[in-house]
């Protein structure tokens, strides 16, 4: 079975600031890796994905994720946030050979105060 | 390009009336479907998916139902409503050749009194 931890339930952060969301995973199989962000009262929306090669991986809106097999992590970072980014994150792994399945962590809520 | 859509976007309803939630995706043939549930500070959960008109497969043992009656169209029922099936729902397709990625609607936010 697969499980996802996001142990930062909200990431208090100001503007222009760095900022990391941190998400840990368990799996005894191999497994592509998710981020997505939800917006207040609205559906996911897929900011970036590991799914091989390159460990870092850039998505959308600035935000990059690295995965670390040894540490069975794939933290969200982005260098300097906005206000915008103000949302709900969600970390998710499939398992290979049962790619219906998508196991979200609890979310990490991301406030950005100016 | 694709899109889908969910409707109603909000519902009131009381405990023990039916449920129908649906869910339609346009630009893309044969996808796989999927219904999420949030619940409230809490992440999401898989309830239901499906391959192909038809074909329904369960996540968790629940009182709620679904059904495809056609290639792009996905429908979330329930016969009698309780308090615990208050949530946000979220209908999810993916390429059936390349599941490794979902996209999701915009959401139903369900409210049972």
């Amino acid at each position: 079975a697969q499980s996802v931890t996001q142990l930062d339930s909200q990431v208090p952060v100001f503007e222009e600031a760095p900022v990391e969301l941190r998400c840990n995973y368990s799996s005894s199989v191999s497994v592509y890796l998710f981020w997505y962000v939800q917006y207040p009262n609205q559906g996911l929306q897929l900011l970036l994905k590991y799914l091989s090669g390159s460990t870092l991986v850039k998505g959308i809106n600035g935000f990059e994720a690295e995965f670390n097999k040894s540490q069975t992590s794939f933290h969200l970072r982005k260098p300097s946030v906005h206000i915008s980014d103000t949302a709900e994150y969600f970390c998710a792994v499939t398992p290979f050979g049962s790619s219906y399945k998508l196991i979200f962590g609890s979310g990490t809520r991301l406030l950005v105060r100016p | 390009s694709q899109t889908i859509h969910q409707w109603p976007a909000t519902l009131v309803q009381p405990v023990g009336s039916p449920l129908s939630l649906e869910c339609t995706v346009e630009g893309t043939s044969n996808p796989n479907l999927y219904w999420y549930r949030q619940a409230a500070g809490r992440g999401l959960q898989l309830l239901f998916y499906s391959v192909g008109i038809g074909q329904i497969s369960s996540e968790v043992p629940q009182n709620l139902s679904a059904s495809r009656p056609q290639d792009r169209q996905f429908i979330l029922s329930s016969k009698k409503l309780l308090l615990s099936d208050s949530g946000f729902y979220l209908c999810a397709w993916s390429i059936a050749e390349q599941t490794d990625t979902q996209y999701f609607g915009p959401g139903t936010r369900l409210t049972v009194l």
